[in-house]
């Protein structure tokens, strides 16, 4: 495709229930990251691909997330026994070779828990 | 490490005069800096970027910034606002090498008639 697309665009999950958000990135892009973006909290960063190296999982909020990339492709973001405080508009995006280029942005995955 | 400060959260202008948006970094090494828009329900789109060549970098509708080292700063300017502009505005930093994006809080524009 075009563009970074990510699905669903809209998850509304049961408090306790595991979600995953799927990222398609821009073909040949060795850059992906995930982001959360929660109302008046700006962009918190999760979890950040680069080619064949080891992710960078700093900005993960707990156990409860992870995320793979398989093929150095497509990447799905997991989140384990939803919590309240997990409801936010789940970010992908992907550049071409990280750092110095621009990151694409999808539209995001809104995520509801109730 | 790297970090970026917005300085305002809000910003409120009239059409037709001038709009100044602040951003400060912090970074270990020379950095690469870059303002994106993000307009009510959609996604973020990158309006310019600096990488270590020309200090004063435009970008699209007429934006642009100007990377100032010795005062950390990188504010994003446009002579005239335009109704269109009124959107969230953030502040990114990358270290560079292997490294993330981090960015500011952003700044919501406000354009009035």
């Amino acid at each position: 495709g075009a563009g970074v697309s990510q699905s669903p665009s809209n998850k509304v999950t049961e408090k306790g229930k595991d979600v995953e958000l799927r990222c398609d990135p821009i073909s040949g892009h060795t850059a992906l990251y995930w982001y959360r973006q929660s109302l008046g909290q700006g962009l918190e960063f999760l979890i950040y691909f680069q080619g064949n190296s080891a992710p960078d999982k700093s900005g993960l909020p707990s156990d409860r997330f992870s995320a793979e990339r398989t093929g150095g492709s497509v990447s799905t973001l997991t989140i384990q026994r939803t919590q309240q405080e997990d409801s936010a508009v789940y970010l992908c995006a992907s550049s071409l070779k990280g750092w110095n280029t621009e990151a694409f942005f999808g539209q995001g995955t809104r995520l509801t828990v109730v | 490490a790297q970090s970026v400060t917005q300085l305002d959260s809000h910003v409120s202008v009239s059409e037709g005069t001038p709009v100044l948006l602040r951003c400060n970094y912090s970074s270990s090494y020379s950095p690469s800096l870059f303002w994106y828009v993000q307009h009510p329900n959609k996604g973020l789109q990158l309006l310019l970027k600096y990488t270590s060549a020309a200090t004063l970098v435009k970008g699209i509708n007429g934006f642009e910034a100007e990377f100032k080292k010795s005062e950390t700063s990188f504010h994003l300017t446009k002579p005239s606002a335009h109704m269109s502009d009124a959107a969230e505005y953030f502040c990114v930093v990358s270290d560079g090498g292997y490294s993330t994006l981090t960015f500011g809080k952003g700044t919501m524009l406000l354009v009035s008639p």
